[in-house]
């Protein structure tokens, strides 16, 4: 079956620095991959939708300069918190949508837990 | 009002009861369903997935839409404590983003 896969599983970084995450779909092309964040006991709010050879597109309230999101392949976005924050600690989750035959299935990477100390 | 609303739990069954979750939508766009098993620390894992209105059944999962209702349902028989997670229904209009119940978690008890 279709497989996304994201790295780091976890970091813990230092306040000011900037952490970058990936997210790679291993047997499907994505054009399209989208990026969650969810804090504890909340439920997974889309931060932002990574578009393959074109800017991303941000929700409402997100930073574009604090969450850059790089699409540099069929395979592969990226997403850099820069000037990491305690505030940014949260689980980040990418997903990528697999469409074919009318329908689309959404596959998760294993997310990345991120600890800004 | 939130476009998906789902019970947050916790939800406490014995192992081998019947589970029913469910979630209610307003945004009569929505297509495509999908529940989502998600274990604590982990990313959610594709549990179910169902176009349109109908039952989808997958060994002890069966889920359920009834496009009339704006309710979508995910049933698991004979529950295992494995099955302790929380599960969160998600769905879409289009190949889009989804947009996510807040979850619901469940402990089988032994």
């Amino acid at each position: 079956g279709a497989v996304v896969s994201q790295h780091p599983s976890w970091v813990i970084c230092k306040s000011g620095t900037s952490v970058k995450i990936e997210c790679r779909s291993l047997d499907f092309q994505a054009t399209t991959m989208f990026w969650y964040r969810q804090f504890p006991k909340q439920s997974l709010m889309l931060m932002a939708t990574s578009n393959e050879g074109s800017k991303a597109t941000y929700e409402q309230g997100v930073e574009k300069d604090k969450f850059l999101i790089n699409h540099a392949s069929l395979t592969l976005s990226t997403l850099t918190v820069t000037s990491a924050h305690p505030e940014d600690s949260s689980f980040y989750i990418c997903s990528a949508p697999r469409i074919g035959g009318g329908n689309t299935e959404a596959f998760f990477g294993q997310g990345t837990r991120l600890t800004v100390v | 009002q939130k476009e998906v609303e789902q019970d947050p739990g916790p939800l406490s069954v014995p192992e081998g009861a019947i589970v029913s979750l469910n979630c209610t939508y307003s945004n009569s766009a929505f297509q495509y369903f999908m529940w989502y098993r998600q274990y604590s620390r982990k990313g959610p894992e594709l549990l179910m997935y169902t176009y349109s209105s109908g039952n989808k059944e997958d060994g002890r999962f069966t889920a359920q839409v009834d496009k009339s209702s704006k309710y979508i349902s995910l049933f698991i028989r004979d529950s295992q404590p494995s099955d302790s997670a929380t599960y969160l229904c998600a769905m879409t209009g289009t190949a889009s983003k989804l947009t996510f119940g807040t979850g619901t978690r469940l402990q089988v008890t032994l």
